[in-house]
């Protein structure tokens, strides 16, 4: 089964501080695309990072980064000098290559960030 | 990326009564996805709509409850059909960005069935 979890459900960072968002992933494809979403209070899912499966490297993308470690399927995102902008539902996701039409997502962690 | 806007933003509706969610790309894509996020939940594929073919369902999703058009490559509907108060919920259209990227998303569609 293709499953997603997000053991946190709630989280809270203080502005300019650093938090880790985890998640991690069951599935026996060896080749997928792994993503950070975003829903803010607005609803609008805005991607925040993908990752390719076959890539060693982390992605990063300003203040957002990810520790991929395949072996262990996890892919944590980070989030450096918070910002109050960045309080949201954050979502993450993967897709395969043979069920592109599929995504599936986690339950979800909902970041509160305190000035 | 593709800009998708999607209408209404809410809206609180009738039980038994039907609401149709519209959602237009401003560029052609092969593929639009219907999807359903129930309070505190996570996303839910509801279905796959393909122009020219009728729209593929999940599990648990069937057509008289949710019928789909797709007219054309730059706009979607999806209906939901007869409704019951388990049906509020945000549902979202998205399209594909290419294989290698993630989706759009629509801004979403608040639905309260009363």
């Amino acid at each position: 089964a293709q499953t997603v979890t997000q053991s946190q459900p709630e989280m809270s960072v203080q502005e300019a501080e650093t938090v880790t968002l985890s998640c991690t992933y069951d599935t026996s494809e060896s080749d997928y695309y792994l993503f950070w979403y975003k829903q803010p209070p607005s609803r609008q899912m805005i991607l925040v990072i993908r990752q390719e499966a076959y890539k060693q490297q982390n992605a990063t993308e300003n203040r957002f980064s990810v520790n991929f470690q395949k072996a262990a399927k996890s892919f944590s995102l980070k989030i450096s000098d918070s910002q109050l902008g960045d309080a949201a539902m954050y979502f993450c996701a993967y897709r395969i290559p043979h069920n592109f039409n599929k995504f599936y997502f986690g339950s979800g962690t909902k970041l509160n960030v305190k000035p | 990326s593709a800009v998708i806007s999607q209408k209404p933003s809410r809206d609180i509706c009738q039980r038994g009564t039907s609401l149709t969610i519209q959602c237009q790309v401003d560029s052609q894509v092969t593929m639009m996805f219907w999807y359903r996020q129930q309070p505190g939940q996570s996303l839910t594929l509801i279905a796959t709509a393909n122009q020219g073919s009728e729209a593929t369902y999940e599990s648990g999703f069937v057509i008289d409850k949710f019928p789909i058009s797709r007219p054309n490559l730059t706009f979607s509907t999806l209906t939901v059909s007869n409704m019951s108060p388990e049906d509020s919920s945000i549902y979202l259209c998205s399209v594909e960005e290419g294989k290698n990227y993630g989706y759009t998303f629509g801004s979403g569609t608040r639905l309260t069935v009363v």
